[in-house]
């Protein structure tokens, strides 16, 4: 089965500063997709980013880029210019190819500080 | 367009009553996804349909669990005799079918926050 392992419960950053977010998993499978979602005190859980294991090229969106180690199995998320609004936690998660459930991580708490 | 819908948005019920919570999919998306929030657990998947396929039952917790999608559309999640430990967040999600490209990222309700007292 797979897992997503988050290893920051909590994380603060400065507004306007960088920050990353580590998440790694583990999988057998070749092909896949791996995503973070931001789910702010609404509740409401919002797609950031996605990206697909075939692809080499780490995805952006913005002020949001991941670095994809597919080899380490590794997947983290970088915050530039930090935003009170990013203030969220964030969840990596995994799905294998084909529309099948999301495995998630345990989340990291970031508060972003004026 | 709408995005998913999930009602109501919470709900309190008392120990041993049955409850009922609703999702309301992006239309046209064809697959549908229950997830439970909780404290302890994190986020778990619950149950899965795709199209008129049988649901994928295999995150249900319990038999007192059980969940319909009418349609190809509206789901409704029921839980019989609710018990404390059931306290969580229920979150729905909704994609479509068609594999590759943005088609497949799952996008989510606001969830209903379930309070068993």
């Amino acid at each position: 089965a797979q897992t997503v392992t988050q290893s920051q419960p909590e994380m603060s950053v400065q507004e306007a500063e960088t920050v990353t977010l580590s998440c790694t998993y583990d999988t057998s499978e070749s092909n896949y997709y791996l995503f973070w979602y931001k789910q702010p005190p609404s509740r409401q859980m919002i797609l950031v980013i996605r990206q697909e294991a075939y692809k080499q090229q780490n995805a952006t969106e913005n002020r949001f880029s991941v670095n994809f180690q597919k080899a380490a199995k590794s997947f983290s998320l970088k915050i530039s210019d930090s935003q009170l609004g990013d203030t969220a936690m964030y969840f990596c998660a995994f799905m294998n190819s084909g529309n099948t459930p999301l495995v998630f991580g345990k989340g990291t708490r970031l508060s972003v500080i004026a | 367009g709408a995005g998913v819908s999930q009602s109501p948005s919470n709900k309190v019920t008392e120990k041993g009553k049955d409850v009922e919570l609703r999702c309301d999919p992006i239309s046209g998306h064809t697959a549908l996804y229950w997830y439970r929030q909780s404290l302890g657990q994190g986020l778990e998947f619950l149950i899965y349909f795709q199209g008129n396929s049988a649901p994928d039952k295999s995150g249900l917790p319990s038999d007192r669990f059980s969940a319909e999608r009418t349609g190809g559309s509206v789901s409704t999640l029921t839980i019989q005799r609710t018990q404390q430990e059931d306290s969580a967040v229920y979150l729905c999600a909704s994609s479509s079918h068609r594999t590759g490209g943005m088609e497949e990222t799952q996008y989510f309700g606001p969830g209903t926050r379930l309070l068993v007292l």
